[in-house]
């Protein structure tokens, strides 16, 4: 089962501006994670969200929470052509091993 | 840091063979997992386990076995391969409980024609 949807599934932007992902989810969380792929690789983790904060920072990257209506935004600042990759959400459940991925946001940084 | 190592990048397969995927982590992490990845479809969770000889079905088990023989490794066995299993899987790793971050191999892209 797909629990996170990315909106949209591509985005493409000049270097410099702001790249925002949402994600939207459908049952209770714990937590909400980011993850990046580069073309053909494995995942990184970028960040995780717990159900009870708002909005974490880390470096360049802003990402908010608002389990009201079950979304998650990612705003990547001053994008780089470095910052091209896919970019996932992830949900883990309260007590639950699984983390469930959406389908992913395709960023494409123009030089 | 955190090190995922699957055995192989790249895969062909014929249809029918017995496939194995291997994925070794060297952080004593408890819980181990086998992602497949198709365009489109993000990530579909095909096994996990959370202990030594320990095994759970995820979304997506069907065609697919497990062995977990000791803990930093995790195998992905595919009976009989079929060209739908044609994919990216993808193994991870994580310690304890609480769905926290997980670690990802490279990757391996298996072809099955």
């Amino acid at each position: 089962s797909q629990q996170g949807e990315e909106d949209p599934q591509a985005l493409s932007i000049q270097e410099g501006e702001n790249a925002t992902m949402n994600c939207s989810y459908k049952t209770s969380i714990n937590n909400l994670q980011w993850y990046r792929q580069n073309s053909g690789r494995g995942l990184v983790h970028l960040i995780l969200i717990r159900s009870n904060e708002r909005e974490k920072h880390s470096g360049r990257l802003r990402v908010t929470l608002d389990t009201s209506k079950k979304s998650s935004s990612l705003l990547i600042t001053a994008s780089r052509a470095a910052d091209t990759a896919s970019y996932f959400c992830a949900t883990g459940s309260t007590g639950g091993f699984k983390t469930i991925f959406g389908a992913g946001t395709r960023l494409f940084v123009k030089a | 840091d955190v090190k995922v190592t699957q055995s192989s990048r790249y895969l062909v397969k014929r249809t029918g063979e017995k496939v194995f995927l291997e994925c070794v982590q060297d952080m004593d992490h408890e819980n181990m997992f086998w992602y497949r990845q198709d365009p489109g479809l993000g990530l579909r969770l095909i096994y996990f386990s959370y202990d030594v000889k320990m095994k759970e079905k995820g979304d997506i088990p069907e065609g697919y076995s497990v062995s977990r023989e000791k803990k930093e490794r995790f195998s992905l066995i595919l009976e009989s391969a079929s060209t739908n299993q044609t994919s990216m899987y993808l193994c991870a790793s994580r310690r304890g409980q609480g769905n926290e971050k997980l670690f990802f191999g490279s990757g391996t892209q298996l072809s099955v024609l």
